[in-house]
């Protein structure tokens, strides 16, 4: 069975204090890994996908990175507005178009 | 990125009744859209996959009885909540996929039967 986990379940921050998130995976083979953006009471936000082992991309202030077993989304120096819930996805070969989520890691990045 | 729309996005019904949500992929044609379900601080729990122009496949659990899903065109999907009961209550999410590509979420609908 698929599996996806996202640690620490919660993060809070100075402003400018950087950090990492973990998604570690557990699939029988893995066709994508996906990180969502997720603000209270909307809809997720798409941000990354990522393909195969060494992959990295970039968006402002925000960085993700694979390996074959998890990924880290890095976030350089955040300010108030990167406050959200970030979710991690994945997309096994075997499951069609589903994806997996992990249970989300909530940022609060304080002034 | 891709736009998907989802209306309405708060909705109060009363018990008994029945609700339909509608999830519209508006730039480009959606091969797959997915219905999640969300309760408050938790993930995304997938409660079913639909194909244009065939039945949704659900996931374990989800009842398709109560749990209408439509898909009658690659832009359209609509979600039926039917005879509402206040465990209903809850956030709905639509997204959106075409083949492998990004999938992109709806707004989401808070749903709240009274």
């Amino acid at each position: 069975e698929d599996q996806v986990t996202q640690s620490p379940e919660a993060l809070r921050l100075q402003e400018g204090e950087s950090s990492s998130l973990n998604c570690s995976y557990t699939v029988s083979g893995l066709r994508g890994l996906f990180w969502y953006r997720q603000d209270p009471g909307k809809g997720p936000e798409f941000l990354f996908t990522l393909y195969s082992a060494g992959e990295e991309k970039e968006k402002e202030r925000l960085k993700a990175t694979l390996t074959k077993k998890e990924s880290f989304l890095h976030i350089t120096a955040p300010k108030p507005e990167d406050s959200a819930t970030y979710l991690c996805a994945v997309q096994a070969t075997a499951a069609g178009n589903k994806l997996t989520f992990g249970g989300g890691t909530r940022v609060l990045v304080k002034p | 990125g891709a736009v998907v729309s989802q209306h309405p996005s708060r909705v109060i019904c009363k018990s008994g009744t029945s609700v339909k949500i509608e999830c519209r992929s508006l730039d480009f044609q959606a091969t797959t859209m997915f219905w999640y379900r969300q309760f408050p601080k938790q993930s995304l729990m997938l409660m079913a996959t639909s194909n244009e122009g065939s039945k949704a496949t659900y996931e374990q659990g989800v009842e398709k009885d109560k749990f209408l899903i439509n898909h009658a065109s690659l832009t359209l999907s609509t979600l039926t909540v039917t005879s509402a009961h206040p465990e209903d209550s809850s956030f709905y999410i639509c997204s959106a996929r075409r083949d492998n590509w990004e999938a992109f979420f709806g707004q989401g609908t808070r749903l709240t039967v009274v």
